[in-house]
């Protein structure tokens, strides 16, 4: 099985400053990497995904995130957060063989951007 | 349709009766999983169908939850005799089967067991 670790709770953060979100997983094997943001009173939504190729990947709304095998981490980041960009967002991550089909998340970052 | 829906998206119970919580996938979808949402634990996967076979129910927390899914498309998560502990916002999610092919997930049903 996974498990993913967002060591971050709460992340502040003043509009148009950067922000880096933090994820670690776990896993005996190859892995899928997923980052979910979920806006107040509205369902998950897919920011970006990792499944090969470039260890940096690009998402929707200027967020970008960077696979690292040596440290099992999918941090997520982008340069200049905007207010809209309050939402907690969630890590993921799924096993590549047969069988392993369901999520695993973490727990969650809540991001405030502040005026 | 253009996305997952779900329904109710919401439900007030008395504990001990029993719920039943619909969700309709994107057409053609051959994945199709549900999660829960709970306060302080996150999400969590309950139960996944895939076409024909036989679902994965690995993650169902007892035997009062179990779920269906009739025709390859519609599904039902049906819980019994519910306690107040089942109070969370259950998320389906359909997705198109290919590996690595990323959920997409409904608006959730926020279940409250008086």
């Amino acid at each position: 099985a996974q498990s993913v670790t967002q060591l971050d709770s709460q992340v502040p953060v003043f509009e148009e400053a950067p922000v880096e979100l933090r994820c670690n997983y776990s896993s005996s094997v190859s892995v899928y990497l997923f980052w979910y943001v979920q806006y107040p009173n509205q369902g998950l939504q897919l920011l970006l995904k990792y499944l090969s190729g470039s260890t940096l990947v690009k998402g929707i709304n200027g967020f970008e995130a960077e696979f690292n095998k040596s440290q099992t981490s999918f941090h997520l980041r982008k340069p200049s957060v905007h207010i809209s960009d309050t939402a907690e967002y969630f890590c993921a991550v799924r096993g590549r063989g047969t069988g392993a089909n369901n999520l695993f998340f973490g727990t969650g970052t809540r991001l405030t951007v502040i005026p | 349709g253009a996305g997952v829906s779900q329904s109710p998206s919401n439900k007030v119970t008395e504990k001990g009766k029993d719920v039943e919580l619909r969700c309709d996938p994107i057409s053609g979808h051959t994945a199709l999983y549900w999660y829960r949402q709970s306060l302080g634990q996150g999400l969590e996967f309950l139960i996944y169908f895939q076409g024909n076979s036989a679902p994965d129910k690995s993650g169902l927390p007892s035997d009062r939850f179990s779920a269906e899914r009739t025709g390859g498309s519609v599904s039902t998560l049906t819980i019994q005799r519910t306690q107040q502990e089942d109070s969370a916002v259950y998320l389906c999610a359909s997705s198109a089967g290919l590996a690595g092919g990323p959920h997409f997930f409904g608006p959730g049903t926020r279940l409250t067991v008086l």
